[in-house]
């Protein structure tokens, strides 16, 4: 049982590529997130899922894509990478009892 | 929307008890989480406090005040692992939406 697993772990671009993080959990949960964590910032939510092949608008959707496109994954996308998307991103799912479960964080560095 | 203030540190020393407070504004309120992250790691569920009053789980426990919109996590018996960021953390009624407090750091000194 992995739980929630994040690919890649570290990934450096330069300003204007695109990449595509995904994030993978064997719970069978419906509710998929994706968050940044910037020093001093805590968690803000990008976008989340409530269920396949639903999308919603978190805090701070601006520069990126997501999709559903099956239960298990969640993919989060940037178009045109710019360097303020520096950051670590987590991916996390929701348990029944609505606790969320993180994945170990993908490190983002955009030059 | 939702804002959600939580002080940026605290220090306490091992064995101490400590308290940090969570205050959050609304348009709706399902409920306040703690997580706890250790170095930048995957953060882990501490707690949950649907209605008022405390909840208890080990050196750990959580209250809610729905009224005074406010809530805190209460670590007892400090050990040095202890030193972390707690989050706290507001779910929205109806939708998925889980916002997040900006996190204190807690720093435990022998």
């Amino acid at each position: 049982n992995a739980g929630v697993t994040q690919t890649p772990k570290f990934r450096v671009l330069k300003t204007g590529q695109s990449m595509t993080l995904l994030c993978a959990q064997d719970m069978n949960h419906e509710y998929m997130y994706w968050y940044r964590q910037d020093p001093g910032m805590g968690l803000r939510l990008i976008h989340y899922s409530v269920g396949e092949g639903t999308t919603a608008k978190g805090e701070v959707p601006d520069g990126y894509n997501v999709s559903r496109l099956k239960k298990q994954n969640f993919l989060l996308g940037l178009e045109s990478a710019a360097p303020s998307q520096t950051s670590v991103y987590f991916c996390a799912s929701k348990g029944d009892t609505g606790e969320l479960f993180f994945g170990e964080g993908s490190r983002l560095t955009v030059l | 929307g939702q804002s959600l203030e939580q002080p940026s540190e605290v220090t306490a020393v091992e064995g101490a008890i400590v308290q940090i407070n969570c205050t959050y504004q609304t348009s709706g309120f399902y409920g306040l989480s703690w997580y706890q992250q250790h170095d930048g790691g995957a953060p882990t569920f501490l707690s949950y406090n649907g209605l008022d009053g405390l909840e208890e789980t080990g050196r750990f426990s959580s209250f809610l005040s729905r009224s005074d919109s406010y809530g805190y996590l209460l670590l007892q018996e400090l050990q040095m692992k202890d030193s972390a960021s707690y989050f706290c953390a507001v779910r929205e009624p109806g939708g998925g939406k889980l916002i997040f407090g900006q996190g204190t750091e807690l720093s435990v000194k022998p």
